[in-house]
Order: C-alpha cells, then structure tokens, then sequence
C-alpha cells in the first residue's frame, strides 16, 4: 500500500525556520496537503495543492514540492505552532482512489 | 458556519456493532461528498471510507472494507458509518470531514469508539 513518510519530530527555536519533511512516491503526480493538529484538537489545513495557504492561515506557513518529497515551512515559528503536523495526498494504482496520510510530525518550538 | 457533529461513539465488545452519525449544517450538505477519518489514540489520522454526494460512490480503506459501511441520507443532512465485526484496532476518535477535493477544511469534533473486552 501507498506510504508517505514524514520525520517523527522536528524542534526548533522561536523565530527559527521549521522544515518538516513529507516523502511518497506519488508526489511527482499528486498534490500534497498539511494539517496542523493541536492536542485534544481537529486538524485544521494548513496547505492544500502543494503550495497553497487557506484563509486565516498565517504567511509564515508555506509549503513546496520537487519531486517525491513535499515540505511544509514554517518561517518565524512561533510557540503556538507546537502541534503534530500530517502530510496527506492520493493514491489509486489499485484502481480506486486512497486518501493516505504520513505518520505525523511532532514540531517542538522551545 | 459549517457544522458537523458527530454522535454515536462509545464501548463495545471485539465482534460487536455500532452506528456513527454526523448531522451537518451551515452549508447545502447535497453537493458534497464526505468522508470518515479517524484517529487511535495516540497515534497518526487514518482516511476510512468516502461517499460521493449523491451516495453513487463509496470507498473504503483497506482495513475496513467488508466491515463499514458508509452512507447517507441528504434529506437529513445526515453522513453515517456503521461498524460491524468490530475489532480492538479500531478504538479511534472518529471524524466527518466534508470533502473539498482530496482535502478536508472542515471536520467534525469526533465520536471515541473503544472496542475491548
């Protein structure tokens, strides 16, 4: 079955970059999507098509993708971007379509 | 305001059944499809199963298909899953989400299914 893989955690400083990872052989022909999941919390998108940002969703979150690997940037982060954060896309080589998430990454800011 | 709520969650025996609902409002829930998305405890979101918003297609993820069933009743703007030959591996909060093309912007608050003995 279809996989994508993200890092378990990524930790950063205030102010610093955040860069988390997502890796599936697919990504060259599908988009990618993030969420953002706080504890206790539904996830909310955070970038949908690879690079597009939702209203309300602040600048500092960005996303791009080359080849089989989609990143997700969090430019600045802040305390409050401390969350699990999944990559999503698509799948249908077994003919029908699978919507696939990666394992999550926890991004601590500190 | 887009709502979903979904209800219906709760304990059961491995083998046992159980119906979630998930009323929605705030939009015209007959023009899109939903699906179920869920989360162990502890653990990462896992897609579970997509109805199309005139019931025409469903599927399933692998680990659910021949047990779930998906459907929906437009009329009551009403999404449904019912779980049949539960098993311990399926204790997951379990979440509608309305479906905006292979991403979700709107979910429901979740419905916890424990399965154990």
């Amino acid at each position: 079955s279809y996989e994508l893989t993200q890092p378990p955690s990524v930790s950063v400083s205030p102010g610093q970059t955040a860069r988390i990872t997502c890796s599936g052989d697919a990504l060259p022909k599908k988009y990618a999507y993030w969420y953002q999941q706080k504890s206790g919390q539904a996830p909310v998108l955070v970038i949908y098509e690879d690079i597009k940002r939702p209203s309300g969703i602040p600048e500092r979150f960005s996303g791009s993708s080359s080849g089989t690997m989609a990143t997700l940037t969090i430019s600045g982060a802040q305390v409050e971007d401390e969350a699990d954060y999944y990559c999503s896309s698509t799948d249908s080589s077994s003919g029908n379509p699978n919507w696939v998430f990666g394992g999550g990454t926890k991004l601590t800011v500190l | 305001e887009v709502q979903l709520v979904e209800s219906g969650g709760g304990f059961v025996q491995p083998g046992g059944s159980l119906r979630l609902s998930c009323v929605a409002s705030g939009f015209t829930f007959n023009i899109y499809s939903m699906n179920w998305v869920r989360q162990a405890p502890g653990k990462g979101l896992e897609w579970v199963s997509y109805i199309s918003s005139t019931s025409s297609s469903t599927y399933y993820a692998d680990s659910v298909k021949g047990r779930f069933t998906i459907s929906r009743d437009n009329a009551q703007n009403s999404l449904f899953l019912q779980m049949n030959s539960l098993r311990v591996e399926d204790t997951a909060v379990y979440y509608c989400a309305r479906d905006e093309g292979d991403y979700y912007v709107h979910w429901g608050q979740g419905a916890l299914v424990t399965v154990s003995s």
